[in-house]
């Protein structure tokens, strides 16, 4: 099953922060995060490996929730260049489930 | 530079004909995948590859073959295209099974059209 993605869309006002939620109903090993332009690949903004890790870089983090099967990433006086489409990787076993997907707009 | 390369980048073809997505990537990786994108689906794994010689269904493999014979490469074909498999595939590639520290990195993408 995908991990649920919440909420689906989110428009921002440059400066504003964000947060991007992802649950899963299966147990997560390690949670990723990707953010994809539009027509463009996903890449890679971090991963998650332990329950009540925290990540970060610039002025985006990430926390991770084992127990909840929850992962939160929190954009903070967004830019500009953080619209996109963001998605959340669960893995457990052998394969990266990703989410469903939220899509940021910023507008200036 | 350390990259995913696929090809063709866009592609239309008629039902039923043959068609082979290229991937390459030239990082290593032991792991591979292919993805296909559908609005309001997200991405959608169909095979992967854990090293040479060895490859697994994901979960919309219905359609789709792939072969893994060098580790730097995993081919997607589709023996008899229809088209609901107009989609925007990916592969991807990493270092470990579940991403790393690195994370999987993408090609460019393939946009396949099927009449």
């Amino acid at each position: 099953q995908q991990p649920v993605q919440s909420p689906q869309a989110v428009i921002l006002r440059e400066g504003e922060d964000a947060v991007i939620n992802c649950s899963s109903s299966k147990a997560l090993y390690s949670v990723h995060w990707y953010r994809q332009k539009h027509g463009e690949a996903p890449i890679f903004l971090m991963i998650l490996l332990k329950g009540g890790e925290q990540k970060g870089h610039d002025k985006i983090s990430a926390s991770f929730n084992e127990k909840k099967q929850q992962s939160s990433l929190y954009l903070t006086a967004s830019q500009l260049s953080y619209s996109g489409t963001y998605f959340c990787g669960s893995h457990n076993t052998d394969k990266l489930i990703f989410g469903t997907g939220t899509r940021l707009q910023v507008f200036p | 530079e350390a990259q995913v390369t696929q090809n063709p980048r866009y592609l239309i073809t008629v039902t039923g004909k043959k068609l082979t997505v290229t991937c390459s990537q030239n990082m290593n990786h032991e792991y591979m995948s292919w993805y296909r994108q559908d609005p309001g689906l997200g991405l959608r794994q169909i095979y992967y590859s854990m090293n040479v010689e060895v490859t697994d269904k994901g979960d919309v493999p219905e359609g789709y073959k792939v072969s893994r014979k060098e580790k730097r490469n995993f081919p997607l074909i589709l023996e008899s295209p229809s088209p609901n498999q107009t989609s925007l595939y990916f592969c991807a590639s990493s270092s470990e099974l579940g991403g790393g520290a690195h994370g999987y990195t993408f090609g460019s993408g393939t946009r396949l059209t099927v009449v």
